[in-house]
């Protein structure tokens, strides 16, 4: 059982927006900022978001990130068929004095 | 360009002892913290534990404490994960990541390609 919590799966069609939830608590996204990984099959993950909503140089601003209390979103814009991949959400967490990850969301374009 | 390079994927049998690394370069090894990360197969990314290479505090997820050794050597900037009696269930992909903070922003933005290690008799 992860300490955030993620939605399993998510799917859209191309072009369409979707977002991917992640909820956690205030040792963690209530304290300190979100960060979203991408990882592609066989890959290490790959930092998409940081400090909630920046992007790292080279990721499309169709990526973006939200937070709000103990809850976080990454919401994909004009969504691509390359956008396939597993997505997870980390934090600090103070009560651990460690990371924490969601369970992971496996994006699937229809 | 900051690079972590982890070494190559190992096999062993249960009871055997293993000793992985993480070769960080492009920055100055001691401002950054190095974590451990494993990702059993078809599963997600659990953090194990995270080491100060300035002095080698190190703070294990206790999911994972008293079961490997995180241990860093600054003179070759590089961090080991070592276990000394394996078991099957040890079997995973094992990523190093570099730990920045500013403020209350943490973020974990260089990994290392992975090392998979395969336990089996």
């Amino acid at each position: 059982q992860s300490v955030l919590t993620q939605p399993p799966s998510a799917s859209g069609t191309p072009g369409q927006r979707v977002t991917i939830s992640c909820s956690g608590s205030s040792s963690n996204i209530g304290s300190y900022s979100i960060n979203w990984y991408r990882q592609l099959p066989g890959t290490a993950p790959k930092l998409l978001i940081y400090s909630n909503d920046q992007r790292p140089s080279g990721v499309p601003d169709r990526f973006s990130g939200s937070k709000s209390g103990t809850s976080a979103s990454l919401a994909i814009s004009g969504l691509q068929s390359e956008d396939e991949s597993d997505y997870y959400c980390a934090a600090w967490d103070d009560s651990l004095y460690g990371w924490v990850f969601g369970g992971g969301t496996k994006l699937t374009v229809l | 360009e900051v690079q972590l390079v982890q070494s190559g994927a190992e096999v062993r049998r249960p009871g055997e002892s293993l000793k992985i690394s993480c070769e960080a370069s492009g920055y100055t090894f001691i401002n950054n913290w190095i974590g451990w990360v494993r990702q059993m197969p078809g599963k997600g990314l659990e953090w194990m534990g995270i080491i100060n290479p300035f002095d080698s505090t190190t703070v294990y997820s206790p999911s994972f404490k008293g079961q490997v050794t995180i241990s860093a050597d600054k003179s070759i900037t590089t961090a080991y994960l070592q276990w000394s009696t394996l078991k099957a269930s040890d079997t995973a992909i094992y990523y190093c990541t570099r730990h920045s903070r500013d403020g209350s922003s943490r973020s974990l933005g260089y990994w290392g390609q992975g090392t998979l290690v395969t336990v089996s008799s």
